[in-house]
């Protein structure tokens, strides 16, 4: 089946910083979304991206489907942002989302 | 709107009984699945419904049961809790690909 790497696995930033999240996937994908997963557990849907790029406010997202990798770019992080990055792939024809391991980001004061 | 929501939020279980979780959707939406979440893991699917009456196996199946009789709940039963069950379970729905999650289940057996 279809296998899902997120990098980097672990991230500490300070408050201010940038950072890109990326997640590469190993075969052509139809659907594709990213997920925050707060500290108290909620998932919080950020973007469904199956290809192209969109941008929320400090978060944008790119998907280059052909390549098999997406990126997630969080800007002048804020404490509140600390959680951890999750996306989620699935093939076509297929409602089975398959997620990756996550990033687990730590933004500090 | 509610959005996705699911009873119970905690629950301890002990090895042999039974239990059925319910996640219940107010946004109309026909696809609804079952995740589980394991410590340090991303979430593995166990079932998903692709609308009212039907229901299809995900990744991880094996020790559940579910059910959709009606659009806008989907069941996840155990009939006979095993320890390795122990994790939090997530519910999400989607009206076609893009999925909203509910606020999860922790649940413990013993």
């Amino acid at each position: 089946g279809i296998q899902v790497e997120q990098s980097p696995p672990d991230l500490i930033l300070q408050e201010g910083a940038n950072s890109t999240l990326r997640c590469n996937f190993s075969d052509s994908v139809n659907n594709l979304q990213w997920f925050h997963q707060n500290p108290w557990g909620q998932l919080i849907n950020l973007f469904y991206i199956p290809s192209g790029t969109k941008q929320n406010g400090r978060l944008s997202a790119t998907t280059v489907a052909t390549e098999r990798y997406s990126l997630l770019y969080i800007s002048s992080s804020q404490t509140t942002d600390s959680g951890v990055y999750f996306c989620a792939v699935s093939t076509s024809g297929t409602y089975k989302y398959i997620f990756g391991t996550g990033t687990r980001l730590k933004v500090l004061a | 709107n509610a959005g996705v929501t699911q009873t119970p939020k905690f629950r301890v279980l002990k090895t042999g009984q039974s239990m059925t979780l319910l996640c219940a959707q107010d946004m109309n939406h026909e696809y609804m699945y079952w995740y589980r979440q394991d410590p340090g893991m991303g979430l593995r699917l166990i079932h998903y419904s692709v609308g009212e009456g039907t229901t299809a196996k995900g990744e991880v199946p094996d020790g559940y049961n579910v059910s959709r009789l009606k659009k806008q709940n989907f069941l996840l039963g155990l009939e006979s809790a095993a320890p390795s069950q122990t994790s939090v379970y997530f519910c999400a729905s989607s009206k076609r690909f893009e999925q909203y999650f509910g606020p999860g289940t922790r649940l413990t057996v013993t």
